[in-house]
Parts: structure tokens; sequence; C-alpha cells
């Protein structure tokens, strides 16, 4: 059974400081990694991909994966109220036809 | 370029009752998913097109849901009788192909009363 575990939060931090959010998986196989925003009453929003280890940087947001260890987590810097949301890690093995795994999510607020 | 499109966005229905959602992919993508998504939780994927062809359904429930993806482009699911616990948020999602990143459609939210 492939497992995607995330804390469910929320996970409170003031407006500017950085949001850590953690994500561990069971599957050595997961090849590709995903984190999704989904504001409440919305669908998920693509705003992370990493396939590699290390670190990927995209404007505020940092996306680091270690294999080795199965993690993966999304950084947030300068956190603003709009970031309030909860994100989604999902992982998939990215051979043939394979599925995205999702977790349930975080929930994050950035207070004012 | 056009996002995923679905309808209803919203449906409400007595249990044993039948519904069907529709949802139409990013042009060009071969990938097609439907997601079942439960408050508080992360979605659960129900079933994988690839083209017109089912690839995974092994968590559809096969008694009272279908699906299908006639010309491998829109694509409808149907629950047949609904039960309370169906209710949640019905997501379609699009790829290129199945190793490529998803993107998500609006989503319809289903009552069951």
């Amino acid at each position: 059974q492939k497992e995607v575990e995330q804390n469910s939060g929320p996970l409170s931090v003031p407006e500017g400081a950085i949001a850590s959010l953690n994500c561990t998986y069971s599957d050595r196989g997961s090849q590709s990694f995903f984190w999704y925003r989904q504001y409440s009453g919305k669908s998920p929003e693509l705003i992370m991909s990493i396939y590699s280890n290390g670190d990927k940087e995209d404007g505020r947001f940092t996306a680091q994966l270690n294999k080795a260890s199965q993690y993966v987590s999304l950084l947030i810097r300068d956190s603003q109220p709009s970031d309030s949301a909860t994100y989604l890690c999902a992982v998939t093995r990215n051979s043939g036809y394979s599925t995205l795994t999702f977790g349930k999510g975080t929930m994050l607020l950035v207070s004012p | 370029e056009a996002g995923v499109a679905q309808s209803p966005r919203y449906k409400i229905i007595e249990k044993r009752q039948s519904v069907a959602f529709w949802c139409n992919p990013i042009s060009g993508h071969a990938t097609l998913y439907w997601y079942q998504q439960i408050l508080g939780q992360g979605p659960k994927l129900l079933i994988q097109f690839q083209n017109n062809g089912v690839v995974d359904d092994s968590q559809l429930p096969k008694d009272r849901f279908s699906a299908e993806r006639l010309k491998g482009v829109d694509s409808t699911l149907k629950i047949q009788p609904a039960k309370l616990e169906d209710s949640a948020v019905y997501l379609c999602a699009s790829s290129v192909s199945s190793i490529h990143e998803q993107y998500f459609g609006p989503g319809t939210r289903l009552t069951v009363t």
C-alpha cells in the first residue's frame, strides 16, 4: 500500500515568515513529486514539481527532495495571508501507467 | 489555453437516485483521471484513462460507479444508485501523459441526502 503522510495542521505562521511543509512517502520506487495548493472550496492547483534530489526554487517557493530519506518538503518564503490554503503532496512512480498518490494535506494559516 | 471543464458544479440528489458528471480535458491531453475527494482528505483516484482505454480502475466501486471516455476526449462518470457516503467532490484531471503533471477541473460537489 503506497502511502503519503502529511501533518494535517493547521500550521500557523505570521506574515513574512517562512512556512515549512513536510511530506514522507512509503514507496521507494517513487520518482516524481508534486505540491498542489487547494483553497477552501476550490480544486487543487499545481505549484511545484520536483524529480531529483536537492532543491528547486520557483519564486517564493522551494521544493526539497531527499529520496534516501523518502522525504519531500515545501518552503514558502515571505508568507502572505493569500498563501493560507491546504497544501497537498503527491507522488508517483512515473513508470508505465503509474498513478498519483496524494497525502491528506497540511492546512497553512498565515496571519497578518 | 482552456483548462479542464466540468459540469455540473453542484448536485443534490436523494439516496438511490442516479447522477452523471461530465468532463472535458485540456486539448491534447491523452490521460484523464476521475478523483473523489471527501472533506479533509486528499483526492482518491477512481479511474484513469489513457486515450479511450481504462488503465486503472482498481478503486472504482464498480457495483455502482461507471465511467467512459468515448473517442478519447470527453468523459462521463455515473453513480447509480447513490449512497449517502458518495457525498464528496468529484474532480476530473488531465495530463499530456501519465508521467506528466496533472491539471484539475473545478470539480462537482455532490450531496446525497
